[in-house]
């Protein structure tokens, strides 16, 4: 079946730091990738996606790459804020209405 | 910007009492989901409902569990006799009544708590 795995946290990074979190898949055929975040206390957000190979999501200067010879979707931000402080969930989907398979989250602390 | 919304936020319940968890799903979005997340696990898929029935379900969703949509808005999930096992976060979703690769959106999750 269809999984997803995301490097262990917490990860704890300086304000103005550069983020990677790496995420790699297993599924067949061609799913769309995810990148949800989940703030302390609230639900989960869709910080971005990709829908085919190459495709590059984007939003609040988070960076994702869809990889198929790696299928990797790794989440890189240039320079983080102590507002970014949250959990990243990757996740993939096989499109339309199917269930959202999820990684296991990896926890980011940015400190002042 | 639309949101799904989940009431209650939390719900403390006694072992072996049934309880409701609902749900407003985006207004034109026409499937609907839940999902639960153990504290320190990973978010899990329950279930997705498309045209009044169950599209899928995982193996979590047993008996104990039922959907409906009783109205034109709400959109609920029923635990009939609750266990420790079921405390966590219930997460109801929603997506746009297409095949193509629309994301889902998600509540802000109903905190569970059984006794």
């Amino acid at each position: 079946g269809d999984s997803v795995t995301q490097m262990e946290g917490p990860v704890t990074l300086s304000e103005e730091a550069f983020l990677t979190i790496n995420c790699t898949y297993t599924a067949t055929g061609y799913p769309s990738l995810f990148w949800y975040v989940q703030y302390p206390g609230e639900g989960l957000q869709l910080l971005l996606k990709a829908t085919k190979a190459d495709d590059k999501g984007s939003n609040k200067g988070f960076e994702a790459t869809y990889r198929k010879e790696t299928t990797s979707f790794h989440l890189e931000k240039g320079s983080v804020q102590v507002s970014d402080s949250a959990v990243y969930f990757c996740a993939l989907n096989r499109g339309g209405y199917q269930k959202v398979t999820f990684g296991t989250g990896t926890k980011l602390q940015v400190i002042p | 910007e639309p949101e799904v919304t989940q009431t209650p936020s939390h719900q403390v319940t006694q072992m072996g009492q049934e309880v409701i968890l609902r749900c407003v799903p985006i207004s034109n979005h026409l499937y609907f989901y839940w999902y639960r997340q153990i504290l320190g696990q990973k978010v899990e898929f329950l279930v997705s409902f498309y045209n009044n029935e169950i599209s899928e379900k995982s193996e979590i969703f047993d008996d104990q569990f039922s959907v409906e949509r009783p109205d034109g808005s709400n959109f609920t999930l029923k635990i009939r006799s609750t266990k420790l096992e079921d405390s966590a976060m219930y997460f109801c979703a929603s997506s746009l009544p297409t095949n193509s690769n629309q994301p889902q959106h998600f509540g802000d999750g109903t905190r569970l708590s059984i006794l």
